[in-house]
C-alpha cells in the first residue's frame, strides 16, 4: 500500500525566512510520480510540482525549490524568502503506477504561516 | 486558462436530505476523481472514472453515496440521505495520463 508522511502539521516562520517541508513516501511501484500541491486559504487545490521517480535532479521554481532523494523516499520542498502569499497548507502526493494522470494519495499536509 | 468547475461552492442541508454535486471536467482529460477532505482524515479518495468507467469507488460509504458520469463533460456524486458526519468540502479533480490532476475548487458541504 501507499503512503505519504508529512511530519511536519504546521511551521511558522517569519516573511524572508526559508522554510523546508518535509515529505516521505512508501510505495512498492518502482515508477511513480511524486506532487506538490498547495491549498491558500481560500481553498482551492494547486498543482505546484509533478517529478516522476526515474528523476532525480533537483528543481527550482522561483523561489521554490524541491529536492528528491530516491535512496531515503523523500521528496522536500522549500521554499525560500518565504512572503505573507505563501502562508497555505501544502500537500504531498504520490500517484501509483505509471500515469502521472493517476489516483493520488496524499500526505497529511504541512500548514505554513509566514506573519510579517 | 482550462479549469475544472464545481457546483455548487455551498451547500448547506438538513439531514435525510438528498445532496447533488456535480463537476465539468477539463475538456481532454479522460480521468475523473472524486476526493473528500475533512479535518480528521484529511484528503480522501471516494471515487474515481477512466474513460467515463467507473474504476474504483471503495472509498465511498455504498449505502448512501453514488458517482456518475452520464456524459465526458458532467460528473456528479450524489449523497442519498446526507448526515452531518458527511459535512466536508468535496474536490472533483480531473487529468490525462500525461498530466498532473487538476483540482476545482470544492463544494463545502454542511449538513445540519
Amino acid at each position: 500500500a501507499q503512503k505519504v508522511t508529512q511530519a511536519q502539521t504546521e511551521i511558522s516562520v517569519v516573511e524572508k525566512e526559508d522554510v523546508t517541508l518535509d515529505c516521505v513516501y512508501e510505495t512498492r511501484d518502482t515508477t511513480y510520480y511524486l506532487f506538490w500541491y498547495k491549498q491558500p486559504p481560500s481553498g482551492e487545490l494547486v498543482f505546484l510540482i509533478r517529478r516522476n521517480s526515474f528523476d532525480e535532479q533537483n528543481e527550482i521554481s522561483g523561489r521554490y525549490s524541491w529536492n528528491f532523494q530516491k535512496s531515503t523516499s523523500s521528496f522536500n520542498f522549500t521554499i525560500t524568502a518565504s512572503q505573507v502569499v505563501d502562508s497555505a497548507v501544502y500537500f504531498c502526493a504520490l500517484s501509483e503506477n505509471k500515469a502521472a494522470g493517476n489516483k493520488l494519495t496524499f500526505g497529511g499536509g504541512t500548514r505554513v504561516l509566514v506573519k510579517p | 486558462d482550462a479549469r475544472v468547475t464545481q457546483t455548487p461552492r455551498h451547500k448547506v442541508t438538513e439531514m435525510g436530505q438528498e445532496v447533488t454535486m456535480r463537476c465539468q471536467p477539463i475538456l481532454g482529460h479522460n480521468t475523473v476523481f472524486w476526493y473528500r477532505q475533512t479535518m480528521m482524515q484529511g484528503l480522501e479518495l471516494l471515487a474515481y472514472f477512466r474513460n467515463r468507467a467507473p474504476l474504483d469507488d471503495s472509498g465511498m460509504p455504498k449505502d448512501r453515496f453514488s458517482a456518475e458520469m452520464p456524459d465526458a463533460t458532467l460528473a456528479t456524486l450524489k449523497i442519498q440521505p446526507s448526515e452531518p458526519r458527511d459535512s466536508a468540502v468535496y474536490f472533483c479533480a480531473s487529468g490525462r495520463w500525461d498530466s498532473p490532476l487538476h483540482f476545482g475548487n470544492g463544494t463545502r458541504l454542511t449538513v445540519t
